[in-house]
């Protein structure tokens, strides 16, 4: 079984701080996203990342950076949180695009941010 | 920019019943599509995959239909139960946004015993 992990599923921040996301696939995947999930919004994409520290931006990637220095691992980065960021952020993975292939999703981060 | 609708928003249904969620896309050129389930304050699990040349997959008490065409896609749930109820989102994946995904607002579905 895909397992993808995420580093926290509840945290609460403060304006200003640097918040660091943190998510890890076992399945040796290529592709890796970031997602904010909003009521009414849906789900949106932030960043994604075909391969070891290459990135591409998605929707809405504005105050966010990302990280992937090891292909199991990719971190969504918060400058400076702002409580416009509350949100719960869900993390994906799935095998190189030519593929049909699935996307597997982490159980997900729930930030809020006072 | 392809656009993903699902009707109902939400649905609430006594045990047993047979039900249809319902899935549209604006833009036709997909490479697949795909059902998820979310339970609440959970994150997504895939139920089915279907790709651009299938017309339909099943999973246990789960069929998925796809018309390309017509930009639409089914999920049909037999015998429905109160483990059913999470919220059910599609996603399309187009034919030229590489691995990236445009998902629906999900349908709400309750299963009552």
């Amino acid at each position: 079984d895909v397992k993808v992990t995420q580093s926290s599923r509840y945290l609460v921040k403060r304006t200003g701080e640097k918040v660091f996301l943190e998510c890890v696939q076992d399945m040796d995947h290529e592709n890796m996203f970031w997602y904010r999930q909003d009521p009414g919004l849906g789900l949106r994409l932030i960043y994604f990342s075909y391969d070891v520290k290459m990135k591409e931006k998605g929707d809405i990637p504005e105050g966010y950076s990302v990280s992937r220095e090891k292909k199991e691992r990719f971190s969504l980065i918060l400058e400076s949180a702002s409580t416009n960021q509350t949100s719960m952020y869900l993390c994906a993975s799935s095998l190189w695009a030519a593929g049909p292939y699935e996307q597997y999703f982490g159980p997900g981060t729930r930030l809020t941010v006072t | 920019k392809q656009e993903v609708t699902q009707i109902p928003a939400a649905l609430s249904v006594p045990e047993g019943e047979n039900l249809v969620l319902n899935c549209s896309f604006t833009d036709s050129a997909i490479y697949n599509l795909q059902w998820f389930r979310q339970d609440p304050g959970k994150g997504l699990t895939s139920l089915l995959l279907i790709q651009s040349s299938q017309r339909e997959q099943t999973s246990g008490r789960l069929n998925a239909s796809l018309d390309k065409s017509s930009g639409r896609s089914t999920l049909y749930i037999a015998a429905s139960q109160p483990g059913d109820s999470a919220t059910y989102l599609c996603a399309v994946r187009e034919e030229t946004s590489g691995s990236r995904l445009t998902f629906g607002e999900g349908t709400q579905l309750t299963v009552n015993p």
